[in-house]
């Protein structure tokens, strides 16, 4: 009973492909992120969704294309794939209001493009 | 903007007692909240803290001036599996978003 999934784990590809990278969390949560890891294991904001509307859009180029179907659901789709895309994507969750924005993290997918 | 700085490596020993310090920058603060991250892992959830003061959970406590702009981690009688990254990130801003600090890699030795 996982309760952020992202799939798939791993995901190499050639420089200029497009992919994408899904997340399901299953907490009943009403806020959902994505998070980019450089190698160096810096943990930046990407985006944030409040029950499907984008509420953060850090400087990110406009190859990254987040789509949330629902509140359950946050996919991130990278276009025309380049080498500095490499890093560890985290997708994370939270439930706002509670007065404790506690992120519970998907185990993450690590992107090489080579 | 918003500022996060803690020190990027330190080392201790089995059974020691270890601080991580992190001072930070924020134009809001809504809290402070410490993640631990296993090597190939996701960070999770060590502490939050929203006041001033000490925060305790077991062998792990939290600290938090709001005034100094300063917060600790504290892990006492270490274990090996406690070596991992600590991260600091403060909850605020104009926007309400969750900013990580670089984190600090912490070694134990035996």
């Amino acid at each position: 009973d996982t309760a952020v999934s992202q799939t798939p784990k791993y995901l190499v590809t050639q420089m200029g492909n497009d992919k994408s990278i899904k997340c399901e969390q299953n907490l009943g949560h009403d806020t959902m992120y994505w998070y980019k890891q450089d190698s160096k294991k810096f943990l930046k904001i990407m985006f944030s969704y409040n029950n499907k509307e984008l509420i953060i859009n850090e400087t990110v180029p406009n190859r990254f294309s987040p789509k949330s179907p629902d509140k359950a659901h946050l996919n991130l789709h990278i276009n025309s794939l380049e080498l500095g895309d490499s890093a560890v994507y985290f997708c994370a969750s939270s439930s706002t209001g509670t007065g404790e924005e506690k992120l519970f993290f998907g185990s993450g997918t690590q992107l090489s493009v080579l | 903007g918003q500022n996060i700085d803690q020190p990027t490596e330190m080392t201790a020993t089995e059974g020691a007692i270890v601080q991580i310090n992190c001072t930070y920058q924020t134009s809001g603060f809504n809290g402070l909240f410490w993640y631990q991250q296993h090597a190939g892992e996701a960070p999770t959830f060590l502490s939050y803290n929203v006041l001033d003061g000490l925060e305790e959970k077991g062998r792990f406590s939290s600290f938090l001036s709001r005034s100094k702009g300063y917060s600790y981690l504290l892990l006492k009688e270490l274990q090996m599996k406690d070596s991992a990254s600590y991260l600091c990130a403060v909850y605020g801003g104009a926007t309400n978003k969750l900013i990580f600090g670089t984190g600090t890699l912490l070694a134990v030795q035996p």
